[in-house]
């Protein structure tokens, strides 16, 4: 049964810092990785999307690796700023699409 | 840009009501999910739809069913509406393969009373 673990459950930085967030999962045989912003009360905004043949990913200020191997993904964000606050989620897929998340990291950018 | 509209952003209802949360994606996406999100117990699974007329039960169906009639539209129904289906329900759409990306919808807050 595939399970996915996000740690720290709640960080928070000063603004302009480089910050990463982790992500573990227990079944390595997936086909990608997908991160998610998700603003209080809102929904899911996907970030960025690794395909299981990629290593990086890259949008603006955020970068994500994936390494299979191991389990693990990580989501860098660069210069980070007050609008980055949000909590961000990884998501596996299980069969035909169905995703699988983690408990998410709460991010709060301190200006 | 992909959209996934979902009809409502707040709803309250009563107990024992029957209530409908719609969802509609613009993208030709074969499937579509429904997920409740609760502080502690983060997204799962209540239904998707991988074609028009299939269904197939997630991790949690228990006082839910859904219809999707048409591509574009996916809606889940709570038959007997009760208390503890107080939360967040979010719909999402992608294309059929292992391979593509997940989108949301803004959210529906369901009250129960």
């Amino acid at each position: 049964k595939q399970e996915v673990t996000q740690i720290p459950a709640a960080l928070s930085v000063p603004e302009g810092e480089n910050l990463v967030l982790n992500c573990s999962f227990t079944d390595s045989a997936i086909y990608n990785l997908q991160w998610f912003r998700q603003d209080p009360g809102k929904g899911l905004t996907s970030l960025l999307l690794i395909q299981s043949s990629q290593r990086e990913q890259t949008s603006g200020r955020l970068n994500a690796s994936l390494d299979k191997s191991s389990g693990r993904s990580t989501l860098y964000i660069a210069a980070s700023q007050p609008g980055d606050s949000a909590t961000y989620l990884c998501a596996v897929p299980r069969g035909a699409q169905k995703l699988v998340f983690g408990q998410g990291t709460r991010l709060t950018i301190n200006p | 840009d992909v959209k996934v509209t979902q009809s409502s952003r707040y709803l309250v209802k009563r107990t024992g009501e029957k209530v409908f949360l719609e969802c509609v994606q613009d993208m030709d996406h074969e499937n579509m999910f429904w997920y409740r999100q609760d502080p502690g117990l983060g997204l799962r699974l209540i239904y998707f739809s991988y074609d028009v007329k299939m269904k197939e039960k997630g991790d949690i169906p228990e006082g839910y069913s859904v219809s999707r009639e048409k591509k574009e539209r996916f809606s889940l129904i709570l038959e007997s509406a009760s208390t503890n289906q107080t939360s967040m329900y979010l719909c999402a759409s992608s294309f059929r393969t292992e391979v593509t990306e997940a989108f949301f919808g803004q959210g529906t807050r369901l009250t129960v009373v």
